[in-house]
């Protein structure tokens, strides 16, 4: 079955850190780029991070620079998402997804997991 | 960045109606325009990309129109089915933003 499901969310305090998983199946994972993107509780969709099949280019959205890092082990089909000096608008519901389109780094996605939610609160 | 705008932000309309959202890009993007649905509680699902391409599997009642920096998603004929928050997307560069939702219900 083709499917992504993430994990490593809860609750941290702020200046905190977490990494996320993402877990890839049924599909060969290194073919596709891969993002990472966030919903706050109520709120619309933000693309956070995307990553090249290959994990040689990295992409992030100016408001996150500097505190995450997106990164992937192809033999594992696993991707990551560090997130470091956590803030309360941080907390949202973290989707991993993927691309449609073999090869490319056109960043439209067919394929979501469940999302993992990240609470940053004191 | 390109801004992404996406009116109304809900709507309320009858089973059957014509129902269509609109989204404006505040500079072009050429057709790079994907459209998604969310129903409550669940993921988003892609129901169209380059701006008019059906998603497989994606019902024909959906469809999708535009160029340059305006587009449109149309529900030829809403059903109970098809409540949930519509969310644009342009892809043409990083950061690939997204509009800020319609949310459709059912009067």
């Amino acid at each position: 079955e083709v499917q992504l499901l993430e994990s490593g969310g809860g609750l941290v305090q702020p200046g905190g850190s977490l990494r996320l998983s993402c877990a890839a199946s049924g599909f060969t994972f290194s073919n596709y780029a891969m993002s990472w993107v966030r919903q706050a509780p109520g709120k619309g969709l933000e693309w956070v991070s995307g990553i090249s099949g290959s994990g040689g280019t990295t992409y992030y959205v100016d408001s996150v620079k500097g505190r995450i890092t997106i990164s992937r082990d192809n033999s594992k089909n696993t991707l990551y998402l560090q997130v470091n000096s956590l803030r309360a608008e941080d907390t949202a519901v973290y989707y991993c997804a993927k691309v449609l389109v073999l090869l490319s780094q056109f960043w439209y996605f067919d394929l979501w997991g469940r999302g993992t939610l990240v609470t940053v609160s004191s | 960045d390109i801004q992404m705008t996406q009116s109304p932000s809900s709507l309320s309309a009858s089973v059957g109606d014509r129902v269509t959202i609109t989204c404006r890009a505040s500079q072009g993007i050429s057709n790079y325009l994907a459209w998604y649905q969310q129903k409550p509680g669940k993921v988003p699902n892609l129901l169209i990309y380059a701006a008019s391409t059906l998603q497989s599997g994606v019902p024909s009642r959906f469809s999708g129109s535009g160029s340059g920096t305006d587009f449109t998603l149309t529900i030829s004929s809403l059903q109970p089915e098809d409540v949930a928050t519509y969310y644009c997307q342009k892809y043409n560069s990083v950061p690939p933003t997204f509009g800020g939702g319609t949310k459709v219900e059912i009067k």
